[in-house]
């Protein structure tokens, strides 16, 4: 069965300071991607970043980057210089392969920051 | 911006009703997916789509049908609405850019069956 864990329900962090959300999955396909989004308050669900299971370098997108520890399943998002509008739920998924390309997502981590 | 859209955008109906939720893309794009979001359970798929009338059924699709007639339209119904039902509903299309592959999600449909 896939799964995908975040096992922190609520996270605070000092303005200006980075910040690691977990996420652990499982799976036993060796081609799968893995994702990390934001919902805000508003409610509309942002995409963030992406890692494919056979990119060797971690995924970065601006003050996003993927921590991927392939062996440890594991791929933390860390938000670096956090600002008051990163306060938002996040999501880590992941995509197995396939027909149809299922996704698979976690319950979500609640940021907050700290002015 | 993917160009997806959600109708409708809020729906109050009562128990035993059918539903049908509509998604709404302007770029063909093959996927399209419906989840529900619901609290502590994150987004779980309904159903999705891998092209015109090839669907299949996601991890919580009872009491869910879908329909995909056109590239760019992918309906939600629920038969017969219940309580159990009232949720926030997503569609999604999955997008391939290079090495890079998204989801990008509609708005969302606010559902409460009374």
């Amino acid at each position: 069965a896939q799964k995908i864990t975040q096992t922190q329900p609520g996270m605070f962090v000092q303005e200006k300071e980075a910040v690691t959300l977990d996420c652990t999955y499982d799976t036993s396909d060796q081609s799968y991607g893995l994702f990390w989004y934001k919902q805000p308050s508003s409610g509309e669900m942002i995409f963030l970043i992406y890692q494919g299971s056979y990119d060797e370098q971690n995924a970065t997108e601006g003050r996003y980057s993927l921590n991927f520890q392939k062996a440890r399943k594991s791929a933390n998002l860390v938000i670096s210089a956090s600002q008051l509008g990163d306060s938002a739920m996040y999501f880590c998924a992941m995509r197995r392969p396939g027909r149809g390309n299922q996704f698979y997502f976690g319950t979500g981590t609640s940021l907050t920051v700290i002015p | 911006d993917a160009g997806i859209t959600q109708s409708p955008r809020h729906k109050v109906t009562e128990t035993g009703t059918p539903v049908t939720l509509r998604c709404h893309q302007t770029e063909n794009h093959r996927y399209m997916y419906w989840y529900r979001q619901d609290p502590g359970h994150g987004l779980r798929l309904i159903h999705y789509s891998y092209g015109v009338k090839d669907t299949d059924k996601g991890e919580v699709s009872d009491g869910y049908s879908v329909s995909r007639s056109k590239t760019e339209d992918f309906l939600l119904t629920l038969e017969s609405a219940t309580s159990s039902q009232t949720s926030v509903y997503f569609c999604a299309i999955s997008v391939q850019r290079g090495p890079q592959e998204t989801q990008y999600f509609g708005p969302g449909t606010r559902l409460l069956v009374l």
